[in-house]
């Protein structure tokens, strides 16, 4: 079975700084995605980026970008230039690219950032 | 385009009574997932349906907790004879096709069993 873990329970950032978020997984696949979701107080689940284990290039949206590292099975966000409303509890998710699995995701536990003005 | 429905957004129940939690997809949507999040946790996978059919049930407790949905209408996730445990905020998420790798949430519902 696959496993995520996030080893940061919390992490903060001042305004306008950059922070980086950890994740690593446990997988024997080699197709697979990968997601970092963002959830404010509001509770809604959002999509920040995702990234294809068969793309080599690091996926990026706007100030937002991952750190992909196959071999090593890490995952880690980058925000850069943070602002106030990136403040909200993060996490890591995986999703087998096997058909066979369905679209379920597993996810990590979470990292809450807090951004400082 | 509406995104997808949950409802109720908060549930309160007693112990032994039966808690009913529904998802309406996103338009066009015929996959559904539920996901529990117990306070301080991350999310985790309970069932995975299509159009009257259970596709994945793994995540599911054994006792308790049923799924459905049915070809009209909302998705239905039932726990009978709730306990404090059962506390928790459960999610919906639905996709356009088994296949499809991005999967849109709900807000959940936050169910307190008191």
């Amino acid at each position: 079975a696959q496993t995520v873990t996030q080893s940061q329970p919390e992490m903060s950032v001042q305004e306008a700084e950059t922070v980086t978020l950890s994740c690593t997984y446990d997988t024997s696949e080699s197709d697979y995605y990968l997601f970092w979701y963002k959830q404010p107080p509001s509770r809604q689940m959002i999509l920040v980026i995702r990234q294809e284990a068969y793309k080599q290039q690091n996926a990026t949206e706007n100030r937002f970008s991952v750190n992909f590292q196959k071999a090593a099975k890490s995952f880690s966000l980058k925000i850069s230039d943070s602002q106030l409303g990136d403040a909200a509890m993060y996490f890591c998710a995986y999703r087998s690219g096997n058909p066979k699995a369905g679209g379920k995701l597993t996810f990590g536990q979470g990292t809450i950032l807090t951004v400082h003005p | 385009n509406a995104g997808v429905m949950q409802n109720p957004r908060h549930l309160v129940r007693r112990r032994g009574q039966e808690a009913r939690l529904r998802c309406s997809p996103m338009k066009g949507h015929s996959h559904v997932y539920w996901y529990r999040q117990l306070p301080e946790e991350g999310l985790k996978f309970m069932v995975y349906l299509q159009k009257e059919n259970i596709i994945d049930e793994s995540g599911m407790p054994k006792e308790r907790f049923s799924a459905e949905f049915p070809k009209e209408g909302p998705s239905i996730l039932r726990i009978q004879q709730v306990v404090r445990g059962d506390s928790a905020a459960y999610f919906c998420a639905s996709s356009p096709w088994g296949g499809s790798t991005e999967a849109f949430f709900g807000q959940g519902t936050r169910l307190t069993v008191v």
